[in-house]
């Protein structure tokens, strides 16, 4: 079946820095990528969607010049977390799609921590 | 617009017994309706999904879910559940939201299963 492949799975990093984190597609051509961020005992909520070769939507309240999120190939979008905060402190998700119709295919997350 | 409710934010159930969490959604035409598992710190997990036919979709772990037009609603089901069943639960609804695919996600319900 479909497989994401979501890296890395934690991150520390200072504040003021900042993180990538990869997100790829394994055994599929992703046309589209959602990057979400979940807080703690909360649901997903959706920064930002993206297609290949196209700049990313962002969702209303998503501050696209710190979250900054790349597609460059059908396999492959990454989110940099740029100036990281504690506030950014968070876990983040990504998925790709290849259409509705086929669903949604999920990464495994990352833990991104910012002291 | 498009949204999903997820009433329950948290339900405990007795290993064996029964289990029916509820969904209801907002969607201007016929959706593709979705429900996920998450364990702790991991990332989604797929247990079924509706695109169209048959309103009753059968999904992995036992786990199955109505279709019901005239109510909105996309509950899931399970006749006995299991302690490894006790996750954080998503009910989403995909499909093009505006000028994009989109997946938007419930609230969440927490399960705690008993022995």
């Amino acid at each position: 079946g479909a497989v994401v492949s979501q890296h890395p799975s934690r991150v520390i990093c200072k504040s003021g820095t900042s993180v990538k984190i990869e997100c790829r597609s394994l055994d599929f051509q992703a046309t589209t990528m959602f990057w979400y961020r979940q807080f703690p005992k909360q649901s997903l909520m959706l920064m930002a969607t993206s297609n290949e070769g196209s700049k990313a939507t962002y969702e209303q309240g998503v501050e696209k010049d710190k979250f900054l999120i790349n597609h460059a190939s059908l396999t492959l979008s990454t989110l940099t977390v740029t100036s990281a905060h504690p506030e950014d402190s968070s876990f983040y998700i990504c998925s790709a799609s290849q259409g509705a119709i086929y669903g949604y295919t999920f990464g495994s997350g990352t833990r991104l921590t910012v002291v | 617009a498009q949204s999903v409710t997820q009433p329950d934010i948290h339900i405990t159930v007795s290993e064996g017994a029964s289990l029916e969490l509820r969904c209801n959604y907002s969607y201007g035409a016929t959706p593709y309706l979705f429900w996920y598992v998450q364990s702790p710190g991991q990332g989604l997990q797929l247990l079924l999904k509706y695109f169209s036919g048959d309103t009753l979709v059968q999904g992995i772990k036992g786990f199955e879910a109505e279709f019901k037009r005239s109510q909105s609603s996309f509950n899931l089901r399970k006749p006995s559940v299991h302690w490894s069943d006790a996750a954080e639960y998503f009910c989403a609804v995909g499909g093009r939201i505006g000028a994009t695919n989109k997946l938007i996600f419930g609230t969440g319900t927490l399960l705690a299963v008993q022995p």
